[in-house]
């Protein structure tokens, strides 16, 4: 299948600061990228929707000016934690589809934050 | 009612049974269907994509029913390696994927 990379894998930072987060599609092209959020034992939450060189669509309850998305190329997109806090820790995990008729998403590894 | 409902689970049986999961839709404009096997702290992997023909892919079956807004995965002869949560996912085009609460499954020694 279709690679999807994920950097970093692990971040720890102090509330107040800002962490990027890259999500690459390594041997595809990636029209539409999705970030999702995920808590302990919890679902995957879609947190926005971003096709490449337009402004991302948010969920409903997912602060646009806190999450700021980046869709910069096909293959790559960031996502940014604003003035991070400790409620912000989480997994996230972005994931890519391409021009499969059948629009399989892949997946990153994910990247674990925690906020002190 | 939630748009993609599935099995609460957990599923725990002994190895090499069959175990069958269950997911309904709630959306009939739904177009493709997936599912996947999310391993704790893991992210998500594609098991199978579900067409509508029903497709097997060594000890995994899946199959579809739109009529019914219905997808299965049938896992045969369970190792202990399959255990994880299956997560069943529904894409409706130009809106995005959906995807259900997953169903957790343990296979025991």
């Amino acid at each position: 299948g279709a690679v999807v990379s994920q950097h970093p894998s692990r971040v720890i930072c102090k509330s107040g600061t800002s962490v990027k987060i890259e999500c690459r599609s390594l041997d595809f092209q990636a029209t539409t990228m999705f970030w999702y959020r995920q808590f302990p034992k919890q679902s995957l939450m879609l947190m926005a929707t971003s096709n490449e060189g337009s402004k991302a669509t948010y969920e409903q309850g997912v602060e646009k000016d806190k999450f700021l998305i980046n869709h910069a190329s096909l293959t790559l997109s960031t996502l940014t934690v604003t003035s991070a806090h400790p409620e912000d820790s989480s997994f996230y995990i972005c994931s890519a589809t391409g021009t499969s008729v059948y629009n399989e998403q892949f997946f990153g590894p994910g990247t674990r934050l925690t906020v002190l | 009612r939630k748009e993609v409902e599935q099995d609460p689970g957990p599923f725990n049986v002994p190895e090499g049974a069959t175990v069958a999961f269950n997911c309904t839709y709630s959306n009939s404009a739904s177009q493709s269907f997936f599912w996947y096997r999310q391993d704790c702290r893991k992210e998500p992997k594609l098991l199978m994509s579900v067409y509508s023909s029903g497709n097997e892919d060594g000890r995994f079956t899946a199959q579809l029913n739109r009529a019914s807004q219905y997808i299965s995965l049938l896992i045969r002869d369970s190792k202990l390696s399959d255990s994880a949560t299956y997560l069943c996912v529904v894409y409706n085009y130009g809106q995005n994927f959906v995807f259900g609460p997953g169903t957790r499954l343990s296979v025991l020694p």
